[in-house]
């Protein structure tokens, strides 16, 4: 079975410009977390969708958004790009929702804010 | 490969020791905490879990010890191999759901 897909793997984008990120969850699974991950702030959930729609949400201001199709690949979008949104974001999924709680991570992306 | 982390505490320990790690979570409402491992250049991947009715959990070369009243959870790795090298962190989830993860603590292994 194919692990937990995160496409693309490094990006570098200018302040002021918009990311979309994509995460392809293991088949089967319907839960797909999203995470930041800096050396400042450790891991941070961002949000969570189950089915298409977004169960829980992070503390992260607006510009972060995301959303899942009905096959369950997420995409999450950054707008008006900042330094500080240079992080490693983090894809998990899991078979439920979260309470499944056995997360599959999966390489991340490496967003570089120039 | 990926740094996780630049100011993560750091445990070094020979190889064919056994290493302990240490957390401290925050939330005395969470029922359900997890100790996940993230090499170099890749995601965290779950290791073990443990329950708040449980307060002591064993998998393979693996030991989770929970202590509720002073909120705190350990990680015990026996016989500790350079493959063990990496990043530790302990999640909690409280009654909100959400994943929230501790800072970090970078594992060496020397031969």
């Amino acid at each position: 079975k194919a692990g937990v897909t995160q496409t693309p793997r490094y990006l570098i984008k200018t302040r002021g410009q918009q990311v979309t990120l994509s995460c392809s969850p293991i088949s089967g699974h319907r839960s797909v977390s999203w995470y930041q991950q800096t050396p400042g702030q450790g891991l941070q959930f961002l949000f969570e969708y189950f089915s298409e729609t977004q169960r829980n949400k992070g503390n992260f201001p607006g510009r972060f958004s995301g959303r899942q199709f009905s096959n369950s690949r997420s995409e999450m979008n950054v707008s008006t790009l900042e330094l500080g949104d240079s992080a490693l974001y983090l894809c998990a999924s899991s078979s439920s929702q979260l309470a499944d709680y056995e997360q599959y991570f999966g390489p991340g992306t490496r967003l570089t804010v120039t | 490969g990926e740094s996780v982390g630049l100011h993560l505490p750091t445990l070094s320990v020979q190889e064919g020791d056994n290493s302990i790690i240490n957390c401290a979570y925050s939330n005395s409402a969470s029922d359900y905490f997890i100790w996940y491992k993230q090499e170099s250049g890749k995601g965290p991947q779950f290791i073990i879990d443990i329950r708040s009715n449980m307060d002591k959990r064993q998998g393979q070369r693996v030991t989770v010890l929970l202590n509720k009243t002073v909120k705190h959870l350990s990680l015990q790795i026996a016989a500790t191999q350079p493959g063990d090298s990496a990043v530790y962190f302990c999640a909690e989830i409280p009654n909100t759901d959400k994943l929230i993860f501790g800072t970090g603590t970078r594992l060496q292994v020397f031969p």
